[in-house]
């Protein structure tokens, strides 16, 4: 099967500017994930959709960070505007279902974020 | 809260020696835990899990791992390492709620010849 898929690969930008990144998940996920990994740090957490509907994004910060689902299919994460502490590797995911335990995630190769 | 502690930033291992890498959880409920194996410029791939079915739990490429819930432990290894094992690992648990997935710091493995 086709994995998730992201792009760009890689993005730098300077500070103020907007970003987006998009990702296709494997056909038939229902769970879609954005994760921020930041150099040397473990992934965390930014949202989390169940098909096009939001189940967490506690970890967003919504005034700067903003993430939708069509159609419950692909997904796209924007930044506006963008600050150095964003630089980091955003990681896409999908599940079939929102219990990891039961059906783990699937991870794109994700989007290298540099804010010069 | 469920969190996952990895104790060590970095692991150095000689070609064929033994793989240990230690990760810690906290948990108020039965955990769901996982390991994950990151190559450079990849995404993260499943090398196993806890299922509770069984404390010992084989995974991928050799490796295994061992639930030891007097320690809170779910330490990961591999009898012997290759050169192709170098990446970066990390440990998470599975929150009991929404079911998203909670990762430790990472530790990365080194590999020497």
């Amino acid at each position: 099967e086709a994995g998730v898929a992201q792009s760009p690969r890689y993005k730098i930008i300077e500070k103020r500017q907007s970003v987006a990144f998009w990702c296709n998940p494997i056909s038939g996920h229902a769970t879609l994930y954005w994760y921020q990994q930041i150099l040397g740090q473990g992934p965390k957490l930014l949202i989390q959709f169940q098909n096009n509907g939001v189940v967490d994004d506690s970890q967003l910060p919504k005034d700067r960070f903003s993430a939708e689902r069509l159609k419950g299919v692909d997904s796209t994460l924007k930044i506006q505007p963008a600050k150095l502490e964003d630089s980091a590797v955003y990681l896409c995911a999908s599940s079939l279902e929102a219990s990891s335990y039961n059906s783990p995630l699937h991870f794109g190769n994700g989007t290298r974020l540099t804010v010069t | 809260a469920q969190s996952v502690t990895q104790l060590g930033s970095h692991v150095s291992v000689s070609e064929g020696a033994l793989v240990l890498l230690r990760c810690n959880y906290s948990s108020s409920v039965p955990p769901y835990l996982f390991w994950y194996v990151q190559y450079p410029n990849q995404g993260l791939q499943l090398l196993l899990k806890y299922t509770s079915a069984a404390t010992l739990v084989k995974g991928i490429n050799g490796f295994e791992a061992e639930f030891k819930k007097s320690e809170t432990s779910f330490h990961l290894t591999k009898p012997s390492a290759h050169m192709s094992d170098a990446a970066e690992y990390f440990c998470a648990v599975s929150d009991s709620n929404t079911g998203k997935l909670i990762f430790g710091q990472g530790t990365t493995l080194q590999v020497k010849p």
